[in-house]
């Protein structure tokens, strides 16, 4: 069974602009949630996905969004990046109480 | 405010012996708790976990021991292999809930 998919695999953005993250999960998921590891925070929830509604979100600004598809693959988007949002952000599927992690997509701001 | 915490950020064990993890959590809403193991530059992956009604579960070397009185639970890995060389990542999730709560991880380094 294949696990869960992200790409990019590695992004470089400057400040200002936006970028988006694609997230297939494990064939059968139908929950995504997504989350950002720094250095500094560690990881942080920023939201889930379950049949194309936001089930939960976390404590990030606006500027972070994201959506899910009918057929479960999630995008999220980060727009007006700020050098603070350099990050390696993961997308995990689950279809009961574990999540599987995809590779991450690390994103560096300049 | 860290819900999860890692003490001891790293762990230096003897390959054979055994690595004992511990994790202490302050939420009273979570009722399944995970570890996950990571490489740099990976994703976590998944090891094991236990439900807040039981107070061991055991995986081939991984043993994950929950004292749900005081929030605290710890991973066993015995024996302790060189592959297990990597950063271990407790989480904690509430109740009908999928965000979950990580710790800061430890390092472990297990030396041949």
């Amino acid at each position: 069974k294949a696990g869960v998919t992200q790409t990019p695999r590695y992004l470089i953005k400057t400040r200002g602009q936006q970028v988006t993250l694609s997230c297939s999960p494990i064939s059968g998921h139908r929950s995504v949630s997504w989350y950002q590891q720094t250095p500094g925070q560690g990881l942080q929830f920023l939201f889930e996905y379950f049949s194309e509604t936001q089930r939960n979100k976390g404590n990030f600004p606006g500027r972070f969004s994201g959506r899910q598809f009918s057929n479960s693959r999630s995008e999220m988007n980060v727009s007006t990046l700020e050098l603070g949002d350099s990050a390696l952000y993961l997308c995990a599927s689950s279809r009961d109480r574990e999540q599987f992690f995809g590779p991450g997509t690390r994103l560096t701001v300049l | 405010d860290q819900q999860v915490k890692q003490n001891s950020p790293s762990l230096s064990v003897q390959e054979g012996r055994i690595s004992i993890l511990n994790c202490d959590y302050t939420n009273s809403m979570f009722d399944y708790f995970l570890w996950y193991k990571k490489y740099p530059a990976e994703g976590p992956t998944f090891l094991i976990s236990i439900s807040s009604i039981k107070d061991k579960n055991e995986d081939g070397r991984f043993t994950v021991f929950l004292n749900k009185s005081a929030k605290h639970l710890s991973l066993h890995i015995v024996p302790s292999q060189p592959g297990d060389s990597a950063v271990y990542f407790c989480a904690a999730r509430p109740y009908g809930n999928n965000r979950l709560a990580f710790g800061k991880g430890n390092q472990v380094v297990v030396i041949p």
